[in-house]
């Protein structure tokens, strides 16, 4: 069954530090999302992409943040310049656009952010 | 504003037991999803189900079924004979009708099924 995939499933920084999480989606899937999930809480949206664009991003993304999909088939998530707050599990999304799997939003396993 | 309200922080049943995960929402537009998602303790989340606003018919899938009622504005998730694989953070979304939206969690409930 296709899935998610993303990498790595732990990374830690010092603050400051730029920090860049990759995430394959599904490959037939059209929309790709990020969220995070500070320890405890609820999972809060960061930035949805579309056709090579960003098409929403939340108060949370700010210009410390930014998203690409190079090539294709990744799709990454920067962080310039990590902050103690950064701390949080890193969720990637991918979204089919017909069929069975329209507007349900698959996520992949998460990576674990530490900014010490 | 969309909202999702899970009153429920943390249930803890015994093993057999039904148990039933509230749900309620606040949206003012009349076409949405609506989205239940399984984090077990190793961290993912897991796709359950999906309910748009249009059908209200309520839906089981072996164990697990769903009441979505619009009139109340909740989408309760109830499972039957619970087993302690079921032990997980639940988290119930909403979702905009159009294409890409963004989902809208609630605050989650910890459920613990004890053997």
């Amino acid at each position: 069954e296709p899935e998610v995939t993303q990498t790595p499933s732990h990374q830690v920084t010092q603050m400051g530090q730029e920090v860049i999480l990759r995430c394959v989606p599904i490959s037939n899937h059209l929309y790709f999302y990020w969220y995070r999930q500070i320890l405890g809480q609820k999972v809060e949206f960061l930035v949805s992409f579309y056709n090579n664009e960003i098409s929403e991003k939340s108060e949370i993304f700010d210009d410390q943040f930014s998203v690409e999909r190079p090539d294709g088939s990744n799709f990454t998530l920067k962080i310039r310049s990590t902050k103690l707050e950064d701390s949080a599990m890193y969720f990637c999304a991918s979204g089919g656009v017909t069929g069975e799997s329209k507007n349900i939003q698959y996520f992949g396993a998460g990576t674990r952010l530490s900014v010490l | 504003a969309q909202k999702v309200t899970q009153a429920q922080t943390e249930i803890s049943v015994v093993e057999k037991e039904d148990v039933t995960l509230d749900c309620v929402y606040e949206t003012r537009d009349t076409t949405y999803y609506l989205f239940w998602y399984k984090q077990p303790p190793s961290g993912e989340l897991v796709f359950l189900i999906r309910r748009n606003s249009f059908d209200e018919q309520n839906e089981i899938s072996g164990r697990y079924s769903w009441n979505f009622q619009k009139s109340t504005s909740s989408f309760n998730f109830t499972i039957t004979a619970s087993q302690v694989v079921d032990s997980a953070v639940y988290f119930c979304a909403l979702t905009l009708y159009n294409q890409g939206g963004k989902l809208i969690f609630g605050q989650g409930t910890e459920l613990s099924v004890k053997p």
